[in-house]
């Protein structure tokens, strides 16, 4: 059964640093998401992504973050400078013409 | 502003019983509802969805009720098991696709022998 994949599992990262996570969504998927689930809290949308652009994005999503799919198969959340609030779990989302969405497992981001 | 409020916030439910999660919206606009699964360490996974021009789906032991008037949906497990014990997640969006999920605050469920 196909699967939503990121990578890595586990990110730890200095304050102000640039991080990448990267998914590759399912492949016949055209609909493409982050959100992220600070420990304990609800998941909470970041971004939505169709067509090669963004379709949709939260007031979480500011300038520090940025979405591209450099390739077929890929779909990458980057944050330009971390805070120490950015420490979550990412997960990528993915659905192809219904409303289901498909979550990967998740990158934990610890930013100390 | 919170989309979906959902209860309780802990559930603890003896093996075989049923486990009751609530949800409620205040978006008319919303149609499609799905409830989530999450185990500790992994990705939320899409269990059931309902959408509001039926008042229930089941699938297996899980069942959605829900009351496009009062709007609340619910979700029903049946003949709980220690292995349902996880965090349960419902959701609500506005369009088929491409769209945000607004997600309630989740329910810890303990389901225990």
């Amino acid at each position: 059964e196909p699967e939503v994949t990121q990578t890595p599992s586990h990110q730890v990262t200095q304050m102000g640093q640039e991080v990448i996570l990267r998914c590759v969504p399912i492949s016949n998927h055209l609909y493409f998401y982050w959100y992220r689930q600070i420990l304990g809290q609800k998941v909470e949308f970041l971004v939505s992504f169709y067509n090669n652009e963004i379709s949709e994005k939260s007031e979480i999503f500011d300038d520090q973050f940025s979405v591209e799919r450099p390739d077929g198969s890929n779909f990458t959340l980057k944050i330009r400078s971390t805070k120490l609030e950015d420490s979550a779990m990412y997960f990528c989302a993915s659905s192809r013409l219904a409303a289901e969405q498909f979550f990967g497992p998740g990158t934990r981001l610890t930013v100390l | 502003q919170q989309q979906v409020k959902q209860s309780p916030q802990s559930l603890i439910v003896q093996k075989g019983g049923i486990s009751i999660i609530n949800c409620a919206y205040e978006n008319t606009a919303f149609d499609y509802f799905p409830w989530y699964q999450q185990f500790p360490g992994k990705g939320p996974a899409l269990l059931i969805a309902i959408r509001p021009d039926v008042s229930e789906k089941k699938e297996g032991r899980f069942t959605i009720s829900f009351n496009k008037s009062a709007k609340q949906f619910s979700l029903h497990i049946m003949d709980s098991q220690p292995g349902d014990s996880a965090t349960y997640f419902c959701a609500a969006s506005t369009r088929d696709t491409g769209n945000q999920f607004y997600f309630g605050t989740g329910t810890s469920l303990t389901v225990i022998p």
